[in-house]
């Protein structure tokens, strides 16, 4: 049972446009979530958070919106540069703290064309 | 300030084989946890430590199993390795006390298994 998902497999973005990255859960006891980015050969990078209590968190280019009763989160990074061309997951856990484990998606791979 | 460390980076292994994979939290970290992704998956989580002691257990047969050290290090064995055990490895670590549910991960040990 996959409780986090992120349906898009890749994308494709042109560099200086806003590249949104999707994800949608199904266990409504996830009050955490997580993106992080993974680039070959490296392990994953932690991006930006954002607890159930926020709809919105922002880190520079980078911003997470959350929207509990579609049980969807979206990371939207503007502008797009080449560099940003990764894996990026989505995460999600229960409870708060850094020792609760991580559930991911299968991950979306961005191309930022420059 | 060095990062999460994992050894090796790479390891052949035959089946029914043994394997043991190494991980140093980044400094000032107490918890580990270790992850197995399979090609085109997210992480999964198999396990956390914490004060030496298995905490979290994912949904991992018993042939999968860990320690922790003294210094926060770990250790994930596996046993009787299957075929279907090939994957990337990751540790990663974080602070039980600093919390904001952030994990930071290692690069990884692929394991293949022939």
């Amino acid at each position: 049972d996959q409780q986090v998902k992120q349906n898009s497999p890749s994308l494709s973005v042109q560099e200086g446009r806003i590249s949104i990255l999707n994800c949608d859960y199904t266990n409504s006891m996830f009050d955490y979530f997580l993106w992080y980015k993974k680039y070959p050969a490296e392990g994953p990078t932690f991006l930006i958070s954002i607890s159930s209590i926020k709809d919105k968190n922002e880190d520079g280019r980078f911003t997470v919106f959350l929207n509990k009763s579609a049980k969807h989160l979206s990371l939207h990074i503007v502008p797009s540069q080449p560099g940003d061309s990764a894996v990026y997951f989505c995460a999600a856990s229960v409870g708060g703290g850094a020792t609760n484990k991580l559930i991911f998606g299968t991950g979306t791979l961005l191309a930022v064309q420059p | 300030d060095a990062g999460v460390t994992q050894s090796p980076t790479h390891l052949i292994k035959t089946r029914g084989q043994q394997v043991t994979l190494r991980c140093s939290p980044k400094s000032g970290h107490d918890t580990v946890s270790w992850y197995q992704q399979a090609l085109g998956q997210g992480p999964q989580f198999i396990f956390q430590y914490y004060e030496e002691e298995e905490r979290q257990r994912g949904n991992f047969p018993d042939r999968f199993s860990g320690h922790q050290f003294p210094n926060y290090s770990s250790e994930l064995n596996v046993n009787a390795l299957l075929l279907g055990d090939s994957a990337l490895y990751l540790c990663a670590s974080s602070n039980r006390v600093l919390a904001k549910n952030i994990q930071y991960f290692g690069a990884g040990t692929r394991l293949s298994v022939l």
